[in-house]
């Protein structure tokens, strides 16, 4: 039972280059979101899906642009990457958006932008 | 601006010693979660509480959910290395129809053998 499965697990990248975070899910949940975890800072939502086809911003959206073609996938883009990007990026997913039930994170996308 | 402030930021305790943190804010949750992470991994969900007052027990983790459901807090007893993490608290508010979650700073633990 893979569960959230992030790829790649670190990635060095220079200031102005692109790339994307993969997110897969075996578990057929609808919602999946989008974290960045920063020192002290605790986890900070940048987009959400709540199914194929459907997304929405979160908290800190500037700089990144996401697709959800799937249940399954829901893929991060960075554009033009900047230092302030340099974070650990969680991508996580939940049943239903119902109170009680918890997410499942993958093990993280370490970036660095220098 | 809704925050979830966690206390102490950082421990470092003795094997066999008790703890508690904390998780406080000023906005009533209708849940709240706990998870810890350990590093180069997410974090995972350990407990969510419900109700106001609610305990519930882990093995050597106690959870608390204050009467106001506004704070919350975890206690080990007998802390283990094993214990080792980050803890993070999340708590659910209802917005617009939707249940938001937000997440507290996270207290950092090391238990030393």
């Amino acid at each position: 039972n893979a569960g959230v499965t992030q790829t790649p697990k670190f990635r060095i990248l220079k200031i102005g280059q692109s790339m994307t975070l993969q997110c897969t899910q075996d578990m057929n949940h609808n919602y999946m979101y989008w974290y960045r975890q920063d020192p002290g800072m605790g986890l900070k939502l940048i987009y959400y899906s709540v199914g194929a086809g459907i997304t929405d911003k979160g908290e800190v959206p500037n700089g990144y642009n996401v697709s959800r073609s799937t249940t399954e996938d829901f893929p991060l883009r960075l554009e033009l990457a900047a230092p302030s990007q340099t974070s650990v990026y969680f991508c996580a997913s939940r049943r239903d958006p119902q109170r009680n039930y918890g997410y499942t994170f993958g093990s993280g996308t370490r970036l660095t932008v220098v | 601006t809704q925050l979830l402030e966690q206390s102490p930021q950082f421990l470092s305790i003795q094997e066999g010693e008790n703890l508690t943190v904390y998780c406080n804010s000023s906005s009533v949750f209708s849940s709240l979660q706990w998870y810890r992470q350990e590093p180069g991994e997410g974090p995972v969900l350990l407990v969510t509480v419900v109700t106001g007052g609610e305990v519930k027990k882990l093995k050597r983790l106690t959870f608390q959910f204050g009467d106001a459901r506004k704070d919350s807090s975890l206690h080990i007893t007998a802390a283990q290395p094993g214990d080792t993490g980050l803890y993070l608290c999340a708590g659910a508010l209802l917005t617009s129809g939707t249940y938001k979650y937000i997440f507290g700073t996270g207290t950092r633990l090391k238990v030393l053998a």
